[in-house]
Parts: structure tokens; C-alpha cells; sequence
């Protein structure tokens, strides 16, 4: 089956910095990566995600870059603020399978 | 209502007993997912309905869990015999298909005592 591998863990930066989450899968039927911001006792809510046939996405602050032959993906956030602070998952799954597989998650702390 | 709606939010249960846990999509949803988080983990795939079948359970850990849709909007997640490494958050999600977006809910937070 799927395997995701993300890091780090946990990473800090200082407000308007940027912040890169790397994420590696292991399946290469898999097609289909969004990520996830989770906030402290909330639900995991999508903030962007990417399909095999694109190689990047951009959605204001936030950008995904994907590497299927390599198969890694990542999650860039420019001009970081303080309310980015989160844990944020990356995922993937093909859509012969539909489940995602979750990577562990990163912790991001965005410093005022 | 707007949401994927998840109860209770909370559920204590003594080791041995038979806890449910509901989840109510996005009405139109056709595609529901439950997913079990442990603390510091990403959630963890338990079992996909597509309308009122089990598509894909090969996530359930053991025959002690089971989940039903019957008439392919709410869906009962149902846990026999519970033990102390079943206490996680129970997350439930919906899409408006399988290859759309998934909408989390809340989810549960189940602890066995």
C-alpha cells in the first residue's frame, strides 16, 4: 500500500518568512496529493491540492510543486503570518483506491 | 446543515463496552470516508462508502469495528468490545464524489478508560 513520509516535524520561522513541508509517497499509481492545515482541536480543512497531470499550483500566499519521478511533493507558504500556525498533512491517494494516506504531520510555528 | 456534523463530540467508555459513533455529510455527498486519529498523527484510513456500500474497508483493524450506511447519507460507525488503544479522535469526511474534495467533520474523541 501507500506510504507517506513528511518532515520536518516541526518547524519554526519568523513572521514574512518562508516555510517549505516536503513530503515523499511510495505508490506510483498514486495521483492525487492535497494538504491539509489542522489547528488545535479542529478538523483538518484542505488549503490546496495538486493532480498528477500538473507540476505546480499557486494559490495566493501558498504554492504545491510536484515531482512524480522523483515522487515527492511540496508545500511552500510565503510571507508567513502568525495565524498560519498549525499542524499541516499531506496526503495522497490514487483514484482506483480513493482512501488518503496521511503523512505525520508537521507542527508550523510562525514567530510574531 | 453546512457542514460534515459528527456526535457526540465526546465519548468515555469503560474497556469492554459497544460504542457509535454517527457522522451526518454534506447533504448531496454520495462518497463518505471515516479515518481514525491518534494523537500527534496524521489520520489513518478505516473506511470508504460509496452511497450505501462499503467500497473499500480495508482500513478497519480488526473485526471489533464495523460501520453502515443504509440509506447512503448518515453513517454509523460501531466499535465492539472497545479497548484502551481504541481511545483516538474518530474523524468522518464527505466528497460530492470520490475524486472531489473531501470536507472533514469535527470528529469524536473517543477515550476507553
Amino acid at each position: 500500500g501507500e506510504n507517506v513520509e513528511q518532515h520536518p516535524s516541526t518547524l519554526s520561522v519568523q513572521e514574512g518568512d518562508s516555510a517549505v513541508i516536503k513530503c515523499t509517497y511510495s505508490d506510483s499509481a498514486s495521483n492525487y496529493f492535497p494538504w491539509y492545515k489542522q489547528e488545535l482541536g479542529k478538523r483538518p480543512q484542505l488549503i490546496i491540492d495538486i493532480r498528477s497531470n500538473v507540476g505546480e499550483k499557486k494559490d495566493q500566499r501558498i504554492a504545491v510543486t510536484l515531482n512524480k519521478t522523483a515522487k515527492h511533493f511540496s508545500l511552500h507558504i510565503t510571507e508567513t503570518q502568525p495565524e498560519d500556525s498549525a499542524v499541516y498533512f499531506c496526503a495522497a491517494s490514487d483514484t482506483g483506491r480513493r482512501a488518503l494516506t496521511f503523512g505525520s504531520g508537521t507542527r508550523l510555528q510562525v514567530q510574531p | 446543515g453546512a457542514g460534515v456534523s459528527q456526535t457526540p463530540s465526546n465519548k468515555v467508555t469503560e474497556k469492554g463496552k459497544y460504542v457509535e459513533l454517527r457522522c451526518d455529510p454534506i447533504s448531496g455527498h454520495t462518497a463518505l470516508y471515516w479515518y481514525r486519529q491518534s494523537l500527534g498523527q496524521g489520520p489513518e484510513f478505516l473506511i470508504y462508502f460509496q452511497g450505501t456500500g462499503a467500497a473499500d474497508d480495508s482500513g478497519l483493524p480488526n473485526d471489533r469495528f464495523f460501520a453502515v450506511r443504509p440509506e447512503g447519507s448518515v453513517s454509523t460507525l460501531k466499535i465492539q468490545r472497545t479497548e484502551r488503544g481504541d481511545s483516538a479522535v474518530y474523524l468522518c469526511a464527505s466528497s460530492v464524489t470520490e475524486s472531489t474534495e473531501a470536507f472533514f467533520g469535527q470528529g469524536t474523541r473517543l477515550t476507553v478508560v
